[in-house]
């Protein structure tokens, strides 16, 4: 069982529209939560950190996490087109950082 | 400029041969990983270091790979005889004491 998992997309929203990105773990352990955005030939870039339950916001970008149900999703509200990439859902487990296959998303003019 | 920094950004190389890339992370960050990406793939873990002590190498990597910290500060990554299975870009990160992940810019590595 891989430690995080993702739907690979491809997903498209029009300009405007919420996105919402989803990621599943398997180890009720973890502790700390991130998401990082990927442009295509780019290497990751943090977006946001989520320790505990509940919902953290930063601008356009909210983060949500329900350790009960082992899920951790991220909200882009009016996305725009330089949102277009690749998300990656991260977990720490004993000082190791486990990725997920990211999820496209594409965002529409 | 205060981010991680990767060299080279671009290596070619014949297979059989040796290569090296260089890594050095935030000049505060005491952790350092190296991470291995294909396409279509999330970052694959392949070791770290706190300072200058190697504290975990994937099961996975294979013995080609070896990795070095000397005086906690930049770290090199060898692959020894490449073959082409070993394209990829090649990832270092630093964490932070809150124990977020910042990558440098990556070396793309391609084995003809």
């Amino acid at each position: 069982q891989k430690e995080v998992e993702q739907n690979s997309g491809p997903l498209s929203v029009p300009e405007g529209a919420i996105a919402s990105l989803n990621c599943t773990y398997s180890d009720r352990g973890s502790q700390s939560f991130f998401w990082y955005r990927q442009y295509s030939g780019k290497s990751p870039e943090l977006i946001m950190s989520i320790y505990s339950n509940g919902d953290k916001e930063d601008g356009r970008f909210t983060a949500q996490l329900n350790k009960a149900s082992q899920y951790v999703s991220l909200l882009i509200r009016d996305s725009q087109p330089s949102d277009s990439a690749t998300y990656l859902c991260a977990v720490i487990k004993y000082s190791q950082f486990y990725f997920g296959t990211g999820t496209s998303l594409t965002v529409i003019p | 400029d205060t981010g991680v920094s990767q060299n080279p950004r671009h290596k070619i190389t014949k297979r059989g041969q040796n290569v090296t890339f260089r890594c050095d992370p935030i000049s505060e960050h005491n952790r350092l990983y190296w991470y291995r990406q294909t396409l279509g793939q999330g970052p694959e873990f392949l070791t770290y270091f706190q300072n200058e002590a190697q504290l975990e190498k994937s099961r996975l990597l294979s013995d080609r790979f070896s990795a070095e910290r000397p005086k906690g500060s930049f770290s090199t990554l060898e692959i020894q005889r490449t073959e082409q299975g070993d394209s990829a870009m090649y990832l270092c990160a630093s964490s932070s004491p809150a124990l977020e992940l910042f990558f440098g810019s990556g070396t793309q590595l391609s084995v003809l």
